[in-house]
């Protein structure tokens, strides 16, 4: 079935780096943009960044332009998610989606999540 | 920035009573290929993410038909017609017609 697995969350400092990795299975990985999304701890959804299906454009919320960087591996069927100089404000959990979309973003399938928690 | 507003954000409801969720927006999201962007997703307590709504009124598969999605311009509504216990948790609207960011609403936390 159509699963996608998020991985590489924990602790860390403020300042330091993490990598996180999405895995999907059970389709054509490399027919669909993907996003990253987070939602800090009692907080809602915000949307974090975007790649293209085929790598061509990506694009990051005004927060973490500069910090973070979306990338894929078809290969590998693999969303990476790499986070330098993070912040406090950077702890949530992280999601990667499918988007199914043409136009407009069609999210349409969901990772369970991998928790960063950014603290000294 | 596109905002979602939603209404309420605190929904108690009795088992096998209908439920109505408001999500009004800042702008209409009315694209310019006909299309409305507006999508409605179901996160169950420590879960992630269902889409339950796509495109204001579109059932995803496996979605019950107690669920329905209606509205235009800058106000959209999702229903349930009777609740039922695994609907507990917080309903979220996102939109995607102005993007990037996508955007959500504050959600409503829907409880029995």
């Amino acid at each position: 079935q159509e699963q996608l697995v998020e991985s590489g969350g924990g602790v860390v400092q403020p300042g330091r780096s993490l990598r996180l990795s999405c895995v999907a299975s059970g389709y054509t990985f490399s027919s669909h943009g993907m996003h990253w999304f987070r939602q800090a701890p009692g907080r809602g959804l915000d949307w974090v960044a975007v790649i293209w299906f085929d790598g061509s454009k990506t694009y990051y919320a005004d927060s973490v332009k500069g910090r973070f960087t979306i990338s894929r591996d078809d290969s590998k069927n693999t969303l990476v998610l790499q986070m330098n100089s993070l912040r406090g404000e950077d702890t949530g959990v992280y999601y990667c989606a499918r988007d199914v979309g043409v136009v407009g973003p069609e999210l349409d399938l969901w990772g369970q999540g991998t928790l960063v928690t950014v603290s000294s | 920035d596109v905002v979602l507003t939603q209404s309420p954000l605190s929904l108690p409801v009795t088992l096998g009573q209908p439920a109505s969720i408001s999500c009004r927006s800042s702008q209409s999201l009315g694209h310019t290929n006909g299309n409305t962007y507006l999508n409605w997703f179901h996160q169950r307590p420590g879960q992630s993410l269902r889409r339950l709504i796509f495109r204001v009124s579109y059932r995803d598969s496996g979605v019950p038909d107690r669920f329905s999605g209606s509205g235009s311009g800058t106000e959209f509504t999702l229903k349930i017609s009777r609740v039922e216990a695994e609907d507990v948790g917080v309903y979220y609207c996102g939109q995607g017609t102005y993007w990037p960011p996508y955007t959500f609403g504050q959600g409503t936390k829907l409880e029995i």
